[in-house]
């Protein structure tokens, strides 16, 4: 199975800060990694797909990018909304896995 | 609009069975793979089974192989998840989530149903 790590699993930050969470992946993966941001008591919600695609309606300030076994989400300004837990996915073999998450908080 | 609705979950005995279902519409349904996912509280997502848009084949987590069943019924779009021999550490809120087209990324997920597993 693929195993996907991040870092910081939790991060403090202010409104207009620029954010970025990394995931690793224990093999090689191409793209196939997807970034989903997650609320309390929400379900996940795409963001980033093939790495660097922003998915239909998300903010241009998030923002992938990545290839193969490293990729960053990066969020540009952080806005009040932004305030949620980000994990990663990778897509590339069955089973499927998520990275355990990053949680972001306000400072 | 693209929505995704589970229903069934509730408290359930270990050992026992419960049918989850999704019910999907604001889109074509038999045109996409679909997938369960859980997560127990307080804890990350983790991935439990796809289903292709024709209904076969199926893929699941090694943990739950042979315990639980996904199967969809393109004609009520309709996805289903048959859970049996329940354990404790089943107790998860389960959403589906559709596949999407180009990646196979879950662009649209329910809003989940919570599973509790307890005496």
């Amino acid at each position: 199975d693929i195993q996907l790590t991040q870092s910081p699993s939790f991060l403090s930050a202010s409104v207009g800060d620029r954010v970025t969470i990394t995931c690793r992946a224990s093999q090689g993966i191409s793209s196939y990694l997807a970034w989903y941001q997650q609320k309390p008591g929400k379900a996940p919600k795409l963001l980033i797909y093939g790495a660097s695609t922003l998915q239909s309606g998300v903010p241009s300030r998030f923002s992938g990018s990545g290839s193969g076994t490293e990729f960053t989400l990066t969020i540009s300004s952080l806005q009040p909304e932004d305030f949620a837990t980000y994990s990663c996915q990778q897509l590339n073999s069955y089973p499927l896995t998520f990275g355990p998450g990053t949680k972001v908080d306000i400072k | 609009e693209v929505q995704l609705v589970e229903s069934g979950g509730g408290l359930v005995q270990p050992g026992g069975s419960l049918r989850l279902s999704c019910a999907a519409s604001g889109f074509t349904f038999s045109s996409y793979w679909m997938h369960w996912v859980r997560q127990a509280p307080g804890k990350g997502l983790v991935w439990v089974a796809r289903i292709h848009s024709d209904g076969y084949p199926t893929i699941y987590a090694d943990s739950l192989k042979g315990r639980f069943t996904i199967s969809r019924d393109n004609a009520k779009n309709t996805l289903s998840l048959q859970m049996n021999s329940l354990r404790a550490d089943d107790t998860a809120v389960y959403y589906c989530a559709r596949g999407g087209p180009l990646w196979n990324d879950f662009d649209y997920w329910g809003q989940g149903t919570l599973v509790t597993v307890s005496s």
